[in-house]
């Protein structure tokens, strides 16, 4: 069974650039998370889809963050415009519905300059 | 405010001996615990999970105990390999409320041989 993939795995755009990270889940996990970790903290909950509805989207920092699931399997997260506060590493997670168990991605690494 | 706290940041210990990682939390709703391991420019792995009903689980060299009185959960890796060597990550969630999961910062574990 293939994990859950991430693309890019590096990001380097300046401040006002527009970056697009994507995850693809385990297949038929219909549970999806995005989670950051900003540098010497905490790895941070942003959001959580159930398909392709938007569960719980209490963690994202501001309006400048969109996440989608269109059709409940891919998802993305654009960062529009980026600041320098953005730069950290972006996880996804995947769960299937019986287990509690979240399976985390290899993350992106963006860095906004 | 911290929910989940990792006090040591790092912990070396020998290989063959038990290396203990220990875990505080605050939130009282919390009633999932897991712990992820994390190798650098990786995502985390699913190590082994306990829910708030039972006290100890084990899983080969890994266990995991709870103490829900103090609030405290540790991870036991008995005997303890060089693979071992990463960066543990305790977490909680509150599987009755919502599923996102708070993480600590991490314990650094080095395995010397």
């Amino acid at each position: 069974e293939a994990g859950v993939t991430q693309f890019p795995s590096h990001s380097v755009i300046e401040k006002g650039q527009t970056v697009t990270l994507r995850c693809d889940p385990i297949s038929g996990h219909d549970n999806l998370y995005w989670y950051r970790r900003v540098m010497g903290k905490e790895i941070k909950f942003l959001l959580h889809f159930v398909k392709e509805s938007k569960q719980d989207e209490s963690g994202m920092p501001n309006n400048r963050f969109l996440a989608e699931r269109t059709g409940g399997t891919y998802s993305t997260l654009k960062v529009q415009p980026a600041e320098l506060e953005d730069s950290g590493v972006y996880f996804c997670a995947s769960r299937r519905g019986s287990s509690y168990e979240q399976y985390f991605g290899p993350g992106t690494r963006l860095t906004v300059t | 405010d911290q929910q989940v706290k990792q006090n040591s940041p790092s912990l070396s210990v020998q290989e063959g001996r038990i290396s203990i990682l220990n875990c505080d939390y605050t939130n009282s709703m919390f009633d999932y615990f897991l712990w992820y391991k994390k190798y650098p420019a990786e995502g985390p792995t699913f190590l082994i999970s306990i829910s708030s009903i039972k006290d100890k689980n084990e899983d080969g060299r890994f266990t995991v105990f709870l103490n829900k009185s103090a609030k405290h959960l540790s991870l036991h890796i008995v005997p303890s390999q060089p693979g071992d060597s990463a960066v543990y990550f305790c977490a909680a969630s509150a599987v009755n409320r919502d599923d996102k999961i708070i993480f600590g910062k991490g314990t650094r574990l080095h395995i010397l041989p």
